[in-house]
């Protein structure tokens, strides 16, 4: 079956350390979307990417950073220099170039907390 | 800039009773509109989209929506609700003309609880 696949599903990160979050996807899509989720504040994204080798900052890059080497591919960089990085985080995917009405698919997310 | 505003953080029903849960969106054009659920833990899954084709909409696990331009709305309901539909639900938008490369901007979400 096709999806995105988060993992690990839980993670925990040490002070002063950098944790990578994987998000693999066999949908054959060629948009990517990392968002945060924290309580009561909805999803807010921190990068995106349209095709491989390129990527956008979202609302809020400060801290993290990502790369897509490979269309089905699309890690997150959570780095020591971002302060409150406890949070759910989500990837997404939609076909890119078939309008805006194309819905994003999500994958199971994974939650991030400090050590 | 698009934004969505979800009215009630928390709504709780009775079993077989009624679901309502409001969204109203901002936009200087009339946009495409999605309601997302999510269970604990989970991601987010469609329920169902508005793309103009018809105003009123109909998804999966017998919710539907209603477009409503005058009033700026797509609210989501369910006429009789299950235990099940326990859940957090999101509104959310996307410019038709894909300003902002296809972005989807999401409300702050609903906790919808289902008393027995």
């Amino acid at each position: 079956d096709g999806g995105i696949t988060q993992s690990p599903k839980y993670l925990f990160r040490k002070e002063g350390q950098n944790v990578t979050l994987s998000c693999e996807q066999n949908l054959n899509h060629d948009a990517m979307y990392w968002y945060r989720q924290d309580p009561g504040q909805g999803l807010r994204l921190i990068y995106y990417s349209q095709i491989v080798n390129d990527f956008q900052k979202g609302d809020i890059a400060e801290g993290y950073s990502v790369s897509r080497e490979k269309k089905e591919s699309f890690p997150l960089t959570v780095t020591s220099a971002q302060k409150n990085p406890t949070a759910f985080y989500l990837c997404a995917s939609r076909r890119h170039g078939q309008g805006s009405d194309q819905p994003q698919h999500f994958g199971d997310g994974t939650r991030l907390s400090i050590l | 800039a698009q934004s969505v505003t979800q009215l009630g953080s928390h709504v709780s029903v009775s079993e077989g009773a009624l679901v309502l849960l409001r969204c109203n969106y901002s936009s200087s054009v009339p946009p495409y509109l999605f309601w997302y659920v999510q269970y604990p833990n989970q991601g987010l899954q469609l329920l169902l989209k508005y793309t103009s084709a018809a105003t009123l909409v109909k998804g999966i696990n017998g919710f539907e929506a209603e477009f409503k331009k005058s009033e700026t709305s797509f609210h989501l309901t369910k006429p009789s609700a299950h235990m099940s539909d326990a859940a957090e639900y999101f509104c959310a938008v996307s410019d038709p003309g894909g300003g902002s490369n296809y972005k989807l901007t999401f409300g702050k979400g609903t906790l919808l609880t289902v008393n027995p």
